[in-house]
Order: C-alpha cells, then structure tokens, then sequence
C-alpha cells in the first residue's frame, strides 16, 4: 500500500530564511505528487504538483520542490519565507491515470512556524 | 469561478445522533471525495463519488455512507455518532482528465458530544 513520510512534525524558521520541507513517498510506481497547505481551520490549498517531466516544479506564493526518483522524494523549498506562510503543509500521492482511483494518500503534515 | 462549498461550516451533535454534510463541487467537476481531518490521525480518504456513482470507500464502518446527486453536489451522512467522529470533514472535487488534481472545500467542523 502506498505511504507518505514527512518526518518533520514541526518547523520554525526565521523570517527571510530558507525553507525546505521533506516528504518521501513509498509506492509501486511513480505516483502523481502533490503539496497542498493548510491555514488553521481552513481547508487545502494547493501548493503545486508534479506528473511528469520536469522534475523541478514551480508552484504559488514562491514554493518549489523537486522530485527525486532514486529518493522517492518531493521536497518543498522556498528561498526566503515569510510570516504568512506559517501553516500546516501536507504532501500527499495519488495514483497515476490508469489506477483503481484518484484518492489521495497523504502524510502527516509539517506544521511550520515563522519568528519574525 | 466559484470554488467548492461545503456547509454547514459548523454542527454540533450528541452521540447517537445523524449528522449529513454537504458539498457543493466547482463546475464541471464530476468527481467528489469526502476526506476525515481527526486530531491525531490526519487526514484519511473517507469516499469518492464520480456520477453519481460510488466508486471507492476508505476504511470506514458502514454507518458512514453518502451520495451523490445529478447536479454532482454530494451529502455526507454519519449515523450513529461516536465521540471519535468529531473531525474536520473535508470535501474535494476534481474532473475527469487524468490529473488526480482535487480542490478542497473550508470543511465542516463536527463536534459530537
């Protein structure tokens, strides 16, 4: 069965520092990889995801992250965070066209906290 | 364009009870998923309906079941609530094109007391 690890549950970083949060996938073939956040009592936003080809993916507010077949990693990253970014950030997987369903698998989540 | 809506934003149910929630997904989007947010367990597939049909269930008991109208909004039912069925439900709609990309609703807060 497919998984998801992010095995950061908590970030702080300071304002204008880099960002970098790790997810790795466990599944039988490359899945469809996805980063969506989460503000408090909010529901999912989507950050960015990765299907195919070019392995790094650009996606809103500044957010990168690059997939690494031999890792089974999507990591996100971004240059200089800012204070509105504190949130919760969820990786997650779905099955490539051709599976039984679209139902995403996600990880626990990183919450980040941002000191000014 | 209008996103997807979900309502009521909050309920407030006593064990026992029925609790229905309700999606309302972007237009065009033929396919809902319910997801479950609980405190501690993150956040779990609960069902998918693509027209009208149920086509997957996560590991949830039966007395968590839904549907799926022609207009393709969707309803959440949980009968027989348990204390541990207060979570964030979440509703994410996507089309038929091979993307897997959803969008996500605010989600309903249910409380059971």
């Amino acid at each position: 069965a497919q998984s998801v690890t992010q095995p950061d549950i908590h970030i702080t970083v300071s304002e204008g520092a880099s960002l970098e949060l790790r997810c790795n996938y466990s599944y039988g073939a490359t899945p469809y990889l996805f980063w969506y956040v989460q503000s408090p009592g909010q529901g999912l936003q989507l950050l960015l995801k990765y299907f195919s080809g070019d392995t790094l993916v650009q996606g809103i507010k500044g957010f990168e992250a690059e997939f690494k077949r031999s890792q089974s990693s999507f990591n996100l990253r971004k240059p200089s965070v800012h204070w509105s970014d504190a949130a919760e950030y969820f990786c997650a997987v779905a099955p490539v066209r051709g599976g039984s369903n679209y139902k995403l698998t996600f990880g626990k989540g990183t919450l980040l906290t941002v000191n000014p | 364009e209008a996103g997807v809506t979900q309502s009521p934003t909050h309920l407030i149910k006593t064990r026992g009870q029925q609790a229905t929630l309700r999606c309302s997904p972007i237009s065009g989007h033929t396919s809902v998923y319910w997801y479950q947010q609980a405190l501690g367990l993150g956040l779990q597939f609960l069902l998918w309906y693509d027209e009208g049909e149920e086509r997957n269930r996560g590991n949830f008991p039966p007395r968590f079941s839904g549907r799926q109208f022609p207009n393709y909004s969707s309803e959440l039912n949980v009968n027989a609530l348990e204390l541990e069925d207060s979570a964030l439900y979440l509703c994410a709609s996507s089309s038929w094109d091979g993307t897997a990309e959803q969008y996500f609703g605010p989600g309903t807060r249910l409380t059971v007391t």
